[in-house]
């Protein structure tokens, strides 16, 4: 089946040592998208990417990075992880950004502890 | 800015049982709405949506409708099963926002038999 694929889904790091998260897709969809969640709060837009443009939310902490280097996959770099980055990490993908009305399709989520 | 509130839960509730989910929103523009469920341990699904005022959004016995006078989305289901236990997501795009969602706090909901 098509999907977004998640890995892993769990992480564990310590305080300030970068860490690495991945997302895959095989739905062949121009967007994919990284959402922080909290626990019990709203998944949160951190950066997307249409095809190879990058695009960062004004509010995201420069602590946050992203690569794709194809369609298919995109990862979300931490690179100095603190307590409260602590999270569920949500990849999703959509056919196109231009309306407000396509459908994102969501990974399973890696959730990260940092000790 | 843009925003939604979700009533708060959890909701617990017996099976067969009817479920409304309020959700509210602020936006600028006309945005579309939609209603994501989390089952534990998976990702969010897209359970309906709707894309312009007085339209209804179902599946799976879910309704929900694009209320734009009183800036409401409530999800409703007229009998709910253990199946349902999950967490509720009512969400909103606008646009000109690339598709961005922004979305409520979450209900979870959890029905008993």
């Amino acid at each position: 089946d098509a999907m977004v694929i998640q890995n892993p889904r769990y992480q564990v790091t310590q305080f300030g040592k970068p860490v690495t998260l991945s997302c895959s897709q095989t739905l062949n969809h121009n967007v994919m998208y990284w959402y922080q969640q909290k626990s019990s709060q709203a998944p949160k837009l951190l950066f997307h990417y249409y095809d190879k443009d990058f695009n960062n939310e004004a509010d995201t902490p420069d602590n946050f990075q992203s690569r794709r280097p194809n369609t298919s996959f995109c990862f979300l770099d931490i690179r100095s992880p603190g307590l409260g980055d602590a999270a569920m990490y949500l990849c999703a993908t959509s056919r196109d950004r231009v309306t407000s009305t396509d459908t994102q399709y969501f990974g399973p989520g890696t959730r990260l502890t940092v000790l | 800015g843009d925003s939604v509130t979700q009533m708060e839960g959890p909701v617990t509730l017996s099976e067969e049982a009817f479920l409304t989910i309020n959700c509210t929103y602020t936006a600028t523009g006309y945005p579309s709405l939609f209603w994501y469920v989390q089952y534990p341990g998976e990702g969010l699904q897209l359970l309906l949506k709707a894309t312009k005022a007085d339209d209804k959004g179902s599946n799976k016995g879910f309704e929900a409708t694009y209320r734009k006078e009183t800036t409401s989305f409530h999800l409703e289901k007229g009998s709910v099963q253990v199946s349902d236990s999950a967490v509720y997501f009512c969400a909103l795009s606008t646009p000109g926002g690339y598709n961005k969602l922004i979305f409520g706090a979450g209900t979870r909901l959890a029905v008993h038999p």
